[in-house]
């Protein structure tokens, strides 16, 4: 299996901040990596798809960009909903995996 | 606006079987467009692709659970099920149901969740 890794596993930030997540890959995957926000009580959502690739309906201050086994995920001017817990996933070769995921709290 | 919702029951038996079912509304699961599959969440611990069902009722399991997992679909109600057998605490998790693009591959809509736990 692919193994993702993320990190930091956790981060402390202020409304407003911008805020980088990285994510590598133990093989090449070449831009098969999703972005997920998970939310207590709620169901995860898709904020980028294909690294760089926004989904439909997440606000633009969501970046990704990499490809090969680097890449990373930018929250220009962090809103108070952001704060929330990040997850990469490959989905390059099956078993589809994880990273184990980026808690982001408040500072 | 797409929705799925996972029911069945919050407590299981360890050796007993998992069963869960989403129910999806505002899209069908005949569409060839997608498959529809299970992830999990173990408390304190990362996020598991459980495995898919397509349209035309092929199936795709992660080979770490292929011997316990059971996924189908029942298209008449829009659902598909999961079962997983002789289940221990470690399937103690969250599982969720969600919707993954056949072009593309992301997963971009997903269940709220529900948690099960297996004890006696």
């Amino acid at each position: 299996d692919i193994q993702m890794t993320q990190s930091p596993s956790s981060l402390s930030a202020s409304v407003g901040d911008r805020v980088t997540i990285t994510c590598r890959a133990s093989q090449y995957i070449s831009s098969y990596l999703n972005w997920y926000q998970l939310k207590p009580g709620k169901a995860p959502k898709l904020l980028i798809y294909e690294a760089s690739s926004l989904q439909s309906g997440v606000p633009s201050r969501f970046s990704g960009s990499g490809s090969g086994t680097d890449f990373t995920l930018t929250i220009s001017g962090l809103q108070p909903e952001d704060f929330a817990t990040y997850y990469c996933q490959q989905s390059y070769n099956t078993p589809y995996t994880f990273g184990r995921g980026t808690k982001l709290e408040i500072k | 606006q797409l929705q799925l919702q996972e029911s069945g029951p919050g407590l299981v038996k360890p050796s007993e079987t998992l069963s869960l079912t989403c129910t999806v509304s505002g899209g069908s699961i005949s569409s060839s467009s997608y498959y529809w599959g299970w992830i999990r969440q173990p408390p304190g611990k990362g996020l598991q692709w459980i495995g898919s069902i397509f349209y035309d009722g092929s199936t795709y399991y992660n080979p770490s659970l292929k011997s316990r997992v059971t996924i189908s679909a029942d298209t008449s109600k829009n659902q598909f099920s999961l079962k997983l057998s002789s289940v221990t605490a470690a399937d103690t998790a969250v599982y969720y149901c969600a919707r993954r693009a056949a072009v593309g591959r992301k997963i971009d809509y997903w269940g709220q969740g529900t948690l099960v736990t297996v004890s006696s």
